[in-house]
């Protein structure tokens, strides 16, 4: 079985631009959660989805926002991106909202120039 | 709110010596703690979990946890490092009440041949 894919591997954007990464979960997997892990740090937590709902988000600002699609794949949006927003962006998906059996995919890349 | 802190972010071990990384967690309710591993632009990896059952807890590639309570630790060991072992390890706390996980801050393994 396929994990957890996510798109775009890297990805470079200038200061003040809108990005866009998605996020398909492993088959039968109805939740998914995306965490931003900055150079040397651990991943911090920014939304969680189950059923298309909101299930939890952490302590970010508006300008990021997600959705997740009937599919159960998720997208991430971030707005008027900062140099601070560079990082990994991890995805993971589990059976419920019950998180303690997440996996997670490889990560997509973001440099803010 | 919960807490998980890694007690070294850099830990050098020879080859076949004993691995020890260091997790504290800081709970008001017994909670699911993990070990993630992560290899150069990588996600992350389960290595165990600990969701109130045993206390000590077996996972993959020889890697074991033990859940002190009184102590509110759950360090990870392994008896022999191996050169496939050098990786960033992350801990991380989550429910049973508040799904979102909190990670640490990471440790670097490296192993010497």
């Amino acid at each position: 079985d396929a994990g957890v894919t996510q798109s775009p591997t890297h990805l470079i954007k200038t200061r003040g631009q809108h990005v866009t990464l998605r996020c398909s979960p492993i088959s039968g997997h109805k939740s998914v959660s995306w965490y931003q892990q900055v150079l040397g740090q651990g991943p911090q937590f920014i939304f969680q989805y189950y059923e298309k709902e909101e299930r939890g988000r952490g302590n970010f600002p508006d300008r990021f926002s997600a959705r997740q699609f009937p599919n159960y794949s998720s997208e991430l949006n971030v707005n008027a991106l900062l140099l601070g927003d560079s990082a990994l962006y991890l995805c993971a998906s589990s059976l419920e909202t019950q998180t303690y059996e997440q996996y997670f995919g490889p990560g997509t890349r973001l440099t803010v120039t | 709110a919960q807490s998980v802190t890694q007690l070294g972010s850099h830990v050098s071990v020879s080859e076949g010596a004993l691995v020890l990384l260091r997790c504290n967690y800081s709970s008001s309710v017994p909670p699911y703690l993990f070990w993630y591993v992560q290899y150069p632009n990588q996600g992350l990896q389960l290595l165990l979990k600990y969701t109130s059952a045993a206390t000590l807890v077996k996972g993959i590639n020889g890697f074991e946890a033990e859940f002190k309570k009184s102590e509110t630790s759950f360090h990870l060991t392994k008896p022999s490092a191996h050169m496939s072992d050098a990786a960033e390890y992350f801990c991380a706390v989550s429910g049973p009440v508040d799904n979102q996980f909190y990670f640490g801050t990471g440790t670097s393994l490296t192993v010497i041949p």
